[in-house]
């Protein structure tokens, strides 16, 4: 089956760094990948679609500049929070679909956690 | 707008026992899809069915069944005979299209005693 990864799996930062979260289709080309977060207890809400090659469409709410995704590769899309307050510190969990498929893979996870 | 509910929040069954667990969809799309998803503890979502619209045949594998209903908008998912491995949350969830965003339910919290 399709795999999905995402890099690193945990992540601590201090208040005012930026982290970057990397999303990688293993064994197939992925045309468009979404960027969940998840707060504990609580459900995934989508952050935004990416397109490869394009620019990302942002959910209503999403801070584009706090929140910015590159997906420049057909397997590689990467999530940066940029300035991370404690506030973002969440579950975050990035999808693949191929052009070809309606099926989406789900990466992990990384768990981010702001200090 | 799409909206997927799930009322109840966390269920707690003894192994052994069946447990279903609702979801209740909204749309104004004639064409849909709907999804059940597990999370377990360590975070990562295990894909379990996709049903679209058209398709109201219930289903069943293994231990899982799931009842759609468009009448009541309804996708339930029945566990029979569950297991402490049954144990995480689960979410019911909908997209537009095949292509389109998944909308995620707030997600049923379950907890199998053995």
């Amino acid at each position: 089956g399709a795999v999905v990864s995402q890099h690193p799996s945990w992540v601590i930062c201090k208040s005012g760094t930026s982290v970057k979260i990397e999303c990688r289709s293993l064994d197939f080309q992925a045309t468009t990948m979404f960027w969940y977060r998840q707060f504990p207890k609580q459900s995934l809400m989508l952050m935004a679609t990416s397109n490869e090659g394009s620019k990302a469409t942002y959910e209503q709410g999403v801070e584009k500049d706090k929140f910015l995704i590159n997906h420049a590769s057909l397997t590689l899309s990467t999530l940066t929070v940029t300035s991370a307050h404690p506030e973002d510190s969440s579950f975050y969990i990035c999808s693949a679909r191929t052009g070809s498929s309606y099926e989406q893979y789900f990466g992990p996870g990384t768990r981010l956690t702001v200090t | 707008a799409q909206k997927v509910t799930q009322a109840q929040t966390e269920i707690s069954v003894v192994e052994k026992e069946d447990v279903t667990l609702d979801c209740v969809y909204e749309t104004r799309d004639t064409t849909y899809y709907l999804f059940w998803y597990k999370q377990p503890p360590s975070g990562e979502l295990v894909f379990l069915i996709r049903r679209n619209s058209f398709d109201e045949q219930n289903e069943i594998s293994g231990r899982y069944s799931w009842n759609f209903q468009k009448s009541t908008s309804s996708f339930n998912f029945t566990i029979t005979a569950s297991q402490v491995v049954d144990s995480a949350v689960y979410f019911c969830a909908l997209s537009k299209t095949s292509y389109d965003k998944v909308i995620f339910g707030p997600g049923t919290s379950l907890s199998v005693i053995p």
